[in-house]
């Protein structure tokens, strides 16, 4: 059964930083591009970025571009979103999704909340 | 890394059929036929429902389908029950090989 399992989240200021990872099982998981996708509070999904299967190629949604970097370990089948420079429009449930084609597989999510 | 655009609501009664749009351009929904549909409910993560426009993963009910003309995509669920109460999603695939969703419409089943 694929399990996706996110953690990480909490409550972080504006300007900090926060480390997100997203423990994957039951695929091989360096056999897949994966993908963080986020949800503001009462509102639609947003794509955030994808990651390649080696984790040459990445790719990233203009508004986070440049605060916000995904990585893999294909050895310890885990995925990670590392946040800099946070800002109040970032507070949303982040969620890690399995990218076969499309999304095809989500965790549960972790909530981040960004605010003084 | 412009949103599709989705109603915001639909309603239909059991039964009935209804249809979800989703308007892209020829830079996202036009370009491919990578365009899918998930299912979200109240707390719950996403869920796939339709893949390349049209096609169900298994175990998604038959009366979910999709189809897409020009840079319009559609979702037609037939044979509404109280379950398929739900926000609905579309998204694509990009020729700048990102992602994009829809805004979301909220299905109310009368």
């Amino acid at each position: 059964e694929v399990q996706l399992v996110e953690s990480g989240g909490g409550l972080v200021q504006p300007g900090g930083s926060l480390r997100l990872s997203c423990a994957a099982s039951g695929f091989t998981f360096r056999n897949y591009w994966m993908s963080w996708v986020r949800q503001a509070p009462g509102k639609g999904l947003e794509w955030v970025a994808n990651i390649q299967q080696g984790g040459s190629e990445k790719y990233y949604v203009d508004s986070v571009r440049g605060r916000f970097t995904i990585s893999r370990d294909n050895a310890k089948n885990s995925l990670f979103l590392q946040m800099h420079s946070l800002r109040a429009e970032d507070t949303a449930i982040y969620y890690c999704a399995r990218l076969d084609g499309d999304f095809d597989y989500w965790g549960q999510g972790t909530l981040v909340t960004v605010s003084s | 890394q412009s949103v599709l655009t989705q109603p915001a609501s639909v309603s239909g009664s059991p039964g009935q059929s209804i249809t979800i749009s989703c308007t892209g351009t020829s830079s996202d929904v036009g370009a491919y036929n990578f365009v899918a549909w998930y299912q979200q409910h109240p707390g719950k993560a996403p869920k796939l429902i339709i893949y390349d426009v049209s096609n169900r993963p298994s175990g998604v009910s038959n009366r979910f389908s999709g189809s897409k003309s020009g840079t319009t995509a559609s979702l037609t669920i037939s044979g509404l029950q109280a379950e398929d109460a739900a926000d609905y999603y579309c998204s694509s695939y990009t020729t700048t090989y990102t992602r994009v969703f829809g805004g979301g419409t909220k299905l109310t089943v009368l």
